[in-house]
Order: C-alpha cells, then sequence, then structure tokens
C-alpha cells in the first residue's frame, strides 16, 4: 500500500541545472498537488491538476512547470533553478468527487540550490 | 475568501501536560476541517477531521469539535507524550469550488520528558 510515492528523497542542483521531481499515486485519485515548504513550516500551493488532462496554478508557479502524465503521475519540473528554490517539495492527491475527503501526501523531496 | 488560523508557535510542554492547539477559520458554508501532523523528516499524515456541525474527530488520544458558532476546531490532548513532538497543521476544505485544502502556517509543538 504505497500511497504517493516521491522520487528523488534529496537534490542537490547547481543554480541554472534543470531537473524533474516525479510523483506517483495508486488510489486512483483524481487530483494531485504540489508544495513546497519552506523553514516557517507553511505550505504554499505550486501548481494542481484537479484531473487528469488539466493542470492550473497556484499560489507560487514562477520558475516551475508541470506534467500530468497520467491518472498515476503529476511531475514538477525546475527549469533552471534558483537558490530561491531550495525547499522540501511534497506531491499529494485526493478524490474530487468526494469532498469530505482529505489529502495524502508524498514523504517530500529535499531540493538544495548552490 | 477561505482561511485557516493558527495560534503561533513554537509550543513548549513538558510530558503529560495538557495541549490546546487553537484554529480558527473563515469559509463559505459548511468546509471539512482536518488536522495534519508532520513529523521530522516526513510528509504530512492526517490526524483527524470532521465534516460538519459538532462532529467530534479523534485518533490516538487527539480530538478536535467542529464548532460552528465559534467557527473554530481546536486540537486537544489530555497527557502529551515526547512522540507527540511535531508541527500540526489545521487546515479546511471547502465544499464548493475548486474544493482545494486551505492550510494554516502550522504549529510546532516540542515536548520535553
Amino acid at each position: 500500500n504505497a500511497g504517493v510515492t516521491q522520487t528523488p528523497k534529496f537534490q542537490v542542483l547547481k543554480t541554472g541545472q534543470s531537473m524533474t521531481l516525479q510523483c506517483a499515486q495508486d488510489m486512483n485519485h483524481n487530483s494531485m498537488y504540489w508544495y513546497r515548504q519552506d523553514p516557517g513550516m507553511g505550505l504554499r500551493l505550486i501548481y494542481y491538476s484537479a484531473s487528469e488532462g488539466t493542470t492550473d496554478k497556484g499560489e507560487v508557479p514562477n520558475g516551475y512547470n508541470v506534467s500530468r502524465l497520467n491518472k498515476r503521475e503529476f511531475s514538477l519540473r525546475l527549469e533552471s533553478a534558483a537558490p530561491s528554490q531550495t525547499s522540501v517539495y511534497f506531491c499529494a492527491s485526493s478524490q474530487m468527487t468526494d469532498p469530505l475527503g482529505g489529502y495524502t501526501f508524498g514523504s517530500g523531496t529535499r531540493l538544495t540550490v548552490v | 475568501g477561505n482561511s485557516v488560523t493558527q495560534m503561533e508557535g513554537p509550543v513548549t510542554l513538558s510530558e503529560e501536560a495538557f495541549l490546546t492547539i487553537n484554529c480558527t477559520y473563515t469559509a463559505t458554508g459548511y468546509p471539512s476541517l482536518f488536522w495534519y501532523v508532520q513529523y521530522p523528516g516526513e510528509g504530512l499524515q492526517l490526524l483527524l477531521k470532521a465534516t460538519k456541525a459538532d462532529d467530534k474527530g479523534s485518533n490516538k488520544g487527539f480530538e478536535a469539535t467542529y464548532r460552528k458558532e465559534t467557527t473554530s476546531f481546536h486540537l486537544e490532548k489530555g497527557s502529551v507524550q515526547v512522540s507527540d513532538s511535531a508541527v500540526y497543521f489545521c487546515a479546511l476544505r471547502p465544499i464548493q469550488g475548486a474544493q482545494k485544502l486551505v492550510f494554516g502556517q502550522g504549529t510546532r509543538l516540542t515536548i520535553n520528558p
């Protein structure tokens, strides 16, 4: 019962490098989300996908792109990493047809940009 | 708009103390309410939830009651343990619209032996 799986768990990038964070869920959820969490603890929504084939911007989309590859997978891409993107990134999923339900989170990717 | 306000941390208590973490919300209609817990180095886990007024969510000795009249969902535990040290997030999920979770800022709790 994996839930939401994120890869990699840790990554160090140099400024200007690109990378893709992977997320996959096995709960047949419609909706998926990418958050970042910075020191000070709050979560900020980067992008979300309400259903397969759709993506929308959240609070802090600049510098990121996303792809909803299929119902299971939702990736986050940093095209040209900047030190300001040093953060912990969390993927989450939920069932859109269950508005009373919560989100299931992955264990996070800890990204450092030097 | 929808928003969640939590008491500011950090909160430090001794083992076996009584815990309250305050959470109030602003929302249209009757949202679902949640508490999530984040242990060091981990992702967020659902701790408990309540989906209508006067519901009480409970789990692992924690409780929270959905109070419509005060728009609150305070988290309580009668006797905390060192293992309860974590960051706690209050959140709401609107019934209408995009239904995205709205999180509070989180409260860091440290329990000393």
